[in-house]
């Protein structure tokens, strides 16, 4: 069955920028649309946007300008970068499988990887 | 933006009892209302999805209902392992957007 990993640094400086990856295994990337979403500790989830495997993104209004989601289907993996980041950005990242089949819903999650912006 | 709101934010309750949950839409989302369950520590779990249909393996005391902006989110009979947050998400639009969820626990 199809699993996501969540892979990047735990630990980024304010100001500096936060880069993570997800690697899907147990199906092909070039289907479905692949998000982020993330969860400061205590608090509720936040969607930051999704990628198709064709490079279309959409973005969350709120992170737009410091968000950039990209592909790579060679190795079936897709990627977050969030710039400037401060320690409002200080949560639980998930990737997760988006399927438009299922109305919007995010049906597959990867186990999440809390990354904290402190100098 | 579409907000979601749910209600309560929190309720105890025994093993047994019937639990509801309710998610309101800001506008409606026809059936694009999806629900979760998160525990302590893992990533959400997606139980009912499209309003009404139930996700694979997830047991059938879990049930959704609702339509527009008004959807419902009920477990017949409350067991130990329900004992989670639940969240309610829209996709009819981005930006996807989740209620504030709801913590069950114990009475």
């Amino acid at each position: 069955q199809v699993q996501l990993q969540e892979s990047g640094p735990g630990l980024v400086k304010p100001s500096e920028t936060l880069s993570l990856t997800c690697t899907v295994s147990g199906g092909s990337i070039s289907v479905y649309y692949w998000s982020w979403v993330r969860q400061p500790p205590g608090k509720g989830l936040e969607w930051i946007g999704y990628i198709d495997y064709s490079g279309n993104t959409n973005y969350n209004r709120s992170l737009e300008s410091r968000v950039t989601i990209s592909v790579d289907t060679s190795k079936n993996q897709f990627s977050l970068r969030l710039t400037s980041v401060t320690a409002a950005d200080t949560a639980v990242y998930y990737c997760a499988r988006d399927s438009t089949a299922k109305l919007g819903s995010f049906d597959i999650w990867g186990q999440g990887t809390l990354v904290t912006v402190s100098s | 933006d579409i907000q979601m709101t749910q209600s309560p934010s929190s309720l105890s309750a025994s093993v047994g009892d019937r639990v509801t949950i309710t998610c309101r839409a800001s506008q409606s989302i026809s059936t694009f209302l999806n629900w979760y369950q998160q525990k302590p520590g893992k990533a959400p779990k997606l139980l009912i999805y499209a309003a009404s249909s139930l996700q694979s393996g997830v047991p059938s005391r879990f049930s959704g209902s609702g339509s527009e902006t008004d959807f419902t989110l009920t477990i017949s009979s409350l067991q130990p392992e329900d004992f989670a947050t639940y969240y309610c998400q829209q996709g009819y639009s981005t930006p996807r957007t989740f209620g504030q969820g709801t913590k069950v626990d114990i009475k």
